[in-house]
């Protein structure tokens, strides 16, 4: 077990909804990272939060947006649902930057 | 773009077998690297780091060597078990995006006893 919690572990959606991912961090990390996994391209990074702080951004779509909050669980919104967003989405979280980052056992988006 | 590459997509070993997986990158700027071990169903599971001040780390069964000249990582696990089967990817941090990893493509380990 990472300490990593994300849900919800599956969910299914039509295109053009919206759906929200959340993540809770491991005890004490400050750093949220989220990771898009698909077959075609491998995990990519979308964006990272430092305790509240947007600090980085992948390859992060417009339609999707994310926030951390004062308690530092963080959320991925995913909006304007396209069939090449199902994906399997993870969440990871470091103490700090250049730290090992711990991993969720994701979420899985399916659009039908 | 640039990505962390392996070198083989997958390995078939025997059970008491040492295995290694090859990983290259490309960015001499990197400075921190990762392989993690993803299981089915699961999120990618951290095995052992390295940065770039060191080229070699041993962990529990696991080592990691790092040659810098060549930008080439690998991971040897000793005395490979059936429940070592899974994907192993190498990340490395490029400092271009924050500490994001950047992931290769995954080397598919197959145990069998």
């Amino acid at each position: 077990d990472s300490g990593v919690t994300q849900t919800p572990k599956h969910l299914i959606t039509a295109t053009g909804q919206r759906v929200t991912l959340r993540c809770s961090p491991r005890s004490g990390d400050l750093s949220v990272y989220w990771y898009q996994q698909s077959l075609d391209q491998g995990l990519q990074f979308l964006i990272q939060y430092y305790n509240g702080e947007e600090r980085a951004k992948g390859n992060i779509l417009e339609r999707f947006s994310a926030q951390q909050f004062p308690d530092l669980h963080s959320e991925l919104n995913l909006s304007s649902l396209e069939l090449g967003d199902s994906a399997l989405y993870f969440c990871a979280s470091s103490e700090r930057g250049n730290q090992p980052q711990h991993f969720g056992d994701g979420t899985r988006l399916s659009i039908l | 773009g640039e990505s962390v590459g392996l070198h083989l997509p997958t390995l078939s070993v025997q059970e008491g077998d040492n295995s290694i997986i090859n990983c290259a990158y490309s960015n001499s700027a990197s400075d921190y690297f990762i392989w993690y071990k993803q299981e089915s169903g699961k999120g990618p599971q951290f095995i052992i780091d390295i940065r770039s001040n060191m080229d070699k780390r041993q962990g529990q069964r696991v080592t990691v060597l790092l040659n810098k000249t060549v930008k080439h990582l690998s991971l040897q696990i000793a005395a490979t078990q059936p429940g070592d089967s899974a994907v192993y990817f190498c990340a490395e941090n490029r400092g271009q995006a924050g500490t994001a990893l950047i992931f290769g493509k995954g080397t598919t380990l197959s145990v069998s006893s």
